[in-house]
């Protein structure tokens, strides 16, 4: 059975320093991973994704994931953090590759950027 | 991208009526689509899959009489939950897979309130 864990519910940047989200997979499967951001009362926006593909995955926003299967983690990062970042974020685990898989999302990561 | 609609945004009722909640799929067609729950700071639980022309599948722990999926055409699901009582109050979330892509789109989320 597919799980994720999102080692931190909250965490505290300052804007301009780099912002790193921890998630670890477990999966019986090759898995598909997805980050989602959710602002405030909006819907849930996918920011990237990993399919089997290239294991360095680069996102909307400057945000960029790497998939190692030997740790099998799959961590969010970005460079410089913007005030707008500031959101609720999702480490999702699919049973499989295509859109029609259930998804298995993670306890979520609360993103706080102070100026 | 494709987007997904929900109506209504937020509903207040009642103890013990029912509500209605549509999401619709506005430029493309979706055999699948799936509703998910999330408490206040808590993550997205996926109840069940909507299956068009066919009966929904639930997730353990779902009550398909109190939560009626009805997935009618290839453009609308809706989620009804009959007899609501303040412990249903939540955030009701749909998405839905575009055909060829391995993404699900989500809804922004239905707030409903029970009194």
């Amino acid at each position: 059975a597919q799980s994720v864990t999102q080692l931190d519910s909250h965490v505290s940047v300052s804007e301009g320093t780099p912002v790193l989200l921890r998630c670890n997979y477990s999966s019986s499967y090759s898995p598909s991973l997805f980050w989602y951001v959710q602002h405030p009362n909006k819907g849930l926006q996918l920011l990237l994704k990993y399919t089997s593909a290239a294991t360095l995955v680069k996102g909307i926003n400057g945000f960029e994931a790497e998939f190692k299967k030997s740790e099998t983690s799959f961590h969010l990062t970005k460079p410089s953090a913007h005030m707008s970042d500031a959101a609720e974020y999702f480490c999702v685990v699919s049973e499989g590759t295509g859109g029609y898989n259930k998804l298995i999302f993670g306890a979520g990561t609360r993103l706080a950027v102070h100026p | 991208g494709a987007v997904v609609s929900q109506h209504p945004s937020w509903v207040i009722c009642k103890s013990g009526t029912s509500v209605k909640i549509e999401c619709r799929s506005l430029d493309f067609q979706a055999t699948t689509m799936f509703w998910y729950r999330q408490f206040p700071k808590q993550s997205l639980m996926l109840m069940a899959t909507s299956n068009e022309g066919s009966k929904a599948t639930y997730e353990q722990g779902v009550e398909k009489d109190k939560f009626l999926i009805n997935h009618a055409s290839l453009t609308l699901s809706t989620l009804t939950v009959t007899s609501a009582h303040p412990e249903d109050s939540s955030f009701y979330i749909c998405s839905a897979p575009a055909r060829m892509e391995e993404t699900q789109y989500f809804g922004p989320g239905t707030r409903l309130l029970v009194l």
